[in-house]
């Protein structure tokens, strides 16, 4: 039933390690997109995918590489973890249509960093 | 460079009451707002939307209203029940922006038995 879903849902590692975090989406919808919640709360947009082609891509440091095997799945991949990765990681999707864009959040991966 | 604010961190209402969440923006190419609503531990979830064309957008219980030369948008829920406690954010789109979502801070919302 779950619309959107990442796992894991906890991620403990330790500086310098590589770790991925999975997300899939089960409403058909053509775009998909990792979030980051830093420690003020604020969400921020890191990486967009429509049709499996990259649309957004913030500035984050080349450590983060977002991969899309289709349509329905977007991976993070995440190199040489930071103390400063330490955050609540969203995925979301939504379908392009009309000028909207109601996306449809994941219940989110809290990485640590130790 | 915050381009979406919600300048209250927390906002406390009586149950029966009227809440109303405030969000104001910098970016006159925003064409589009949405609000989310979010638990703790849960990821947030789509409440109500509205298009800079209008002015107003009703769904139930949540009202939102868009005075553009004010910069402004607001979100009322009335009445309120003791489930609306959650954070609500206020998000916006740009035009011409690959529909990239800009977003507040969040307000925290409780509501008092």
């Amino acid at each position: 039933d779950t619309a959107v879903s990442q796992t894991p849902k906890y991620l403990v590692t330790q500086m310098g390690n590589d770790k991925s975090i999975k997300c899939e989406q089960n409403l058909g919808h053509d775009t998909m997109y990792w979030y980051k919640q830093d420690s003020k709360k604020f969400l921020k947009i890191m990486f967009s995918y429509n049709n499996k082609e990259l649309i957004i891509n913030e500035t984050v440091p080349n450590r983060f590489s977002p991969k899309s095997p289709d349509k329905a799945h977007l991976n993070l991949h995440i190199n040489s973890l930071e103390l400063g990765d330490s955050a609540v990681y969203f995925c979301a999707s939504s379908h392009l249509a009309g000028g909207h864009n109601e996306q449809f959040f994941g219940p989110g991966t809290r990485l640590t960093v130790l | 460079d915050q381009q979406v604010k919600q300048n209250s961190p927390s906002l406390s209402v009586q149950e029966g009451r009227i809440s109303i969440l405030n969000c104001d923006y910098t970016n006159s190419m925003f064409d589009y707002f949405l609000w989310y609503k979010k638990y703790p531990a849960e990821g947030p979830t789509f409440l109500i939307s509205i298009s800079s064309i209008k002015d107003k957008n009703e769904d139930g219980r949540f009202t939102v209203f868009l005075n553009k030369s004010a910069k402004h948008l607001s979100l009322h829920i009335v009445p309120s029940q003791p489930g609306d406690s959650a954070v609500y954010f206020c998000a916006a789109m740009p035009m011409d922006s690959n529909y990239q979502l800009i977003w507040g801070a969040g307000t925290k919302l409780i509501i008092k038995p």
